[in-house]
C-alpha cells in the first residue's frame, strides 16, 4: 500500500524558513517522480514544485521560485521542500504527492497533508 | 504559464442525473509527438486529498468507477459524471501537466439539488 506521510509543518514567523519531509512507502520511490502541492484553508489546489525520478527535472511555480527548493534523498525514499523567506500569503496544507511515472505525467497519489501557517 | 479555467464554479445535480464539468486551457496541452493531451481531473471530497479520476484527459484511473468519463482535446476538455451518486458530492480540479509549473484550474464544486 501507497503511504506518503508528511512531516514538519507548524506555525513560523515571516520571513523564517521550514523544512518539510515526506516519507515514502509501499513502491519503489526511485522510480516516480514526486510533487508538493499546496491548499490554502478552503481555497484550491496549486501546484508547488516537482522533480522527476533522478531529480534531473525539477520545477517550481512562480510563487515561490527562488525561495522554495525541492530535493530528494532516493536511498532513505524521502522527499524534502525547504522553504525560506516565508510569506503569509504561503500559509497552507503542503501535500506530498507521488507522480503517476515520469515528471511530465499526473499524480498519483497524494499524502494527508501537513498544515504549515505563516504568522507573526 | 498556461492559466486553466473551469466552468461552472459550482453546480447541483439530482441523484442518477448527469453532471458535466467544463475546463479550458490558456494554451493547447496536446502534445503533438505522441497525439496526448496532458490534462488530468481531481476529485477532493471534503476533508480528504485528491484524488486521481482522468488522465490523458479520458484514461480512466484503477478504480475509479465508470460513471466518470473525461473527453476534448487541445485547449477544451469536459468531465462528466453519467449517474451523480451521493459519493461524488466533491470538488472537481482540472490540472495541466504539459509544461512547468503545472496549474491546477480553480475548481468545480458539485452538490445534490
Amino acid at each position: 500500500e501507497v503511504q506518503l506521510v508528511e512531516s514538519g509543518g507548524g506555525l513560523v514567523q515571516p520571513g523564517r524558513s521550514l523544512r518539510l519531509s515526506c516519507a515514502a512507502s509501499g513502491f519503489t520511490f526511485d522510480d516516480y517522480a514526486m510533487h508538493w502541492v499546496r491548499q490554502a484553508p478552503g481555497k484550491g489546489l496549486e501546484w508547488v514544485s516537482g522533480i522527476s525520478w533522478n531529480s534531473n527535472s525539477i520545477g517550481y511555480a512562480d510563487s515561490v521560485k527562488g525561495r522554495f527548493t525541492i530535493s530528494r534523498d532516493n536511498a532513505r525514499n524521502s522527499l524534502y521542500l525547504q522553504m525560506n523567506s516565508l510569506r503569509a500569503e504561503d500559509t497552507a496544507f503542503y501535500f506530498c504527492a507521488k507522480g503517476q511515472h515520469d515528471y511530465g505525467d499526473s499524480i498519483s497519489y497524494w499524502g494527508q497533508g501537513t498544515l504549515v501557517t505563516v504568522s507573526s | 504559464d498556461i492559466v486553466m479555467t473551469q466552468s461552472p464554479d459550482s453546480l447541483a445535480v439530482s441523484l442518477g442525473e448527469r453532471a458535466t464539468i467544463n475546463c479550458k486551457s490558456s494554451q493547447s496541452v496536446l502534445y503533438s509527438s505522441n497525439n496526448k493531451n496532458y490534462l488530468a481531473w481531481y476529485q477532493q471530497r471534503p476533508g480528504q486529498p485528491p484524488n486521481l479520476l482522468i488522465y490523458w484527459a479520458s484514461t480512466r484511473e484503477s478504480g475509479v468507477p465508470d460513471r466518470f468519463s473525461g473527453s476534448g482535446s487541445g485547449t477544451d476538455f469536459t468531465l462528466t459524471i453519467s449517474s451523480l451518486q451521493a459519493e461524488d458530492v466533491a470538488v472537481y480540479y482540472c490540472q495541466q501537466y504539459y509544461s512547468t509549473p503545472f496549474t491546477f484550474g480553480p475548481g468545480t464544486k458539485v452538490d445534490i439539488k
